[in-house]
C-alpha cells in the first residue's frame, strides 16, 4: 500500500475558489486521479495527471508535481452543487497498476 | 446507454447468510474491480479482474469471493466468514488495469444484522 493524505474538510462560500490538496509516497508512481462523489452515489472521474503541471478542465483544475509527491484539486466559481466528496487517488506500477484511494475530502459550499 | 449496473441499491442480510451482490457493464471494458467504502475510509480494493476467468485478489479479499465468467459480469459474493460486511460496496471498470480511468456503478449498501 502507500499513504495517501487529503484534509478531511473543506468549506467555503459559493463562487470562490478552493484548492484541495493530496499528498503521497509511492516509489512505482503511474497516474493521479481525482474523483468527485456526492453521498451515498458513484464517484465520478474529474481529473487525471501523469506528467507535472497543471491541466485545466473548465471550472476545475489538477496540478502534479512528482518530485514532491503533491497534487491539488482547484476549484473555482464554487457552486452549491459542488458539495460532495472529492478522493484522490495514485495508480502504483510496483502493485500491479492498482488504485489507492485517499479518505477524501468532504468540500462544503455555502451560500 | 453505455454503464455500470449494480443491483439491489440497497440490500439486509441476517448474520450467517452468505449474498451476492451483482455488477453489469457494457462498456466492453476488459478490467472490472470491487472496492469496499466506509466511512471517514478511502476506497479499498476487494478483488479484480484484468480478463475472463481470471482475477486477483485485493487488499482485503478474506471473506470475499468473485467469478468473471462472462466480461459484461463480476459478482461479488460476501460470505459468513466476512467480519464486518456493512458497507457501502461499488463496481468499477476499466478499458485495462494499466491505463485510463474507471468508471464507477452506483453502489450497493449491505446491512447485515
Amino acid at each position: 500500500g502507500q499513504n495517501i493524505d487529503q484534509p478531511t474538510e473543506m468549506t467555503a462560500t459559493e463562487g470562490a475558489i478552493v484548492q484541495i490538496n493530496c499528498t503521497y509516497q509511492t516509489s512505482g508512481f503511474n497516474g493521479l486521479f481525482w474523483y468527485q462523489q456526492h453521498a451515498g452515489e458513484a464517484p465520478t472521474f474529474l481529473s487525471y495527471n501523469v506528467l507535472d503541471g497543471l491541466e485545466e478542465k473548465g471550472r476545475f483544475s489538477s496540478f502534479l508535481s512528482r518530485s514532491k509527491g503533491y497534487s491539488y484539486l482547484l476549484l473555482k466559481e464554487l457552486q452549491m452543487k459542488d458539495s460532495a466528496s472529492y478522493l484522490c487517488a495514485v495508480r502504483d506500477k510496483r502493485w500491479d497498476y492498482k488504485l489507492s484511494f485517499g479518505a477524501g475530502t468532504t468540500v462544503t459550499v455555502r451560500a | 446507454d453505455g454503464g455500470i449496473t449494480q443491483s439491489p441499491k440497497y440490500l439486509f442480510r441476517k448474520e450467517g447468510q452468505n449474498v451476492t451482490l451483482s455488477c453489469e457493464q457494457n462498456l466492453n471494458h476488459d478490467a472490472m474491480y470491487w472496492y469496499r467504502q466506509d466511512p471517514g475510509q478511502g476506497l479499498r480494493l476487494i478483488y479484480y479482474s484484468q480478463i475472463v476467468n481470471d482475477f486477483q485478489k485485493g487488499d482485503i479479499a478474506e471473506g470475499y469471493s468473485v467469478s468473471r465468467e462472462k466480461k459484461e459480469s463480476f459478482p461479488l459474493t460476501v460470505t459468513s466468514a466476512q467480519k464486518n460486511p456493512t458497507a457501502f460496496y461499488l463496481c468499477a471498470s476499466s478499458m485495462a488495469v494499466t491505463v485510463y480511468e474507471q468508471y464507477f456503478g452506483p453502489g450497493t449498501r449491505l446491512t447485515v444484522t
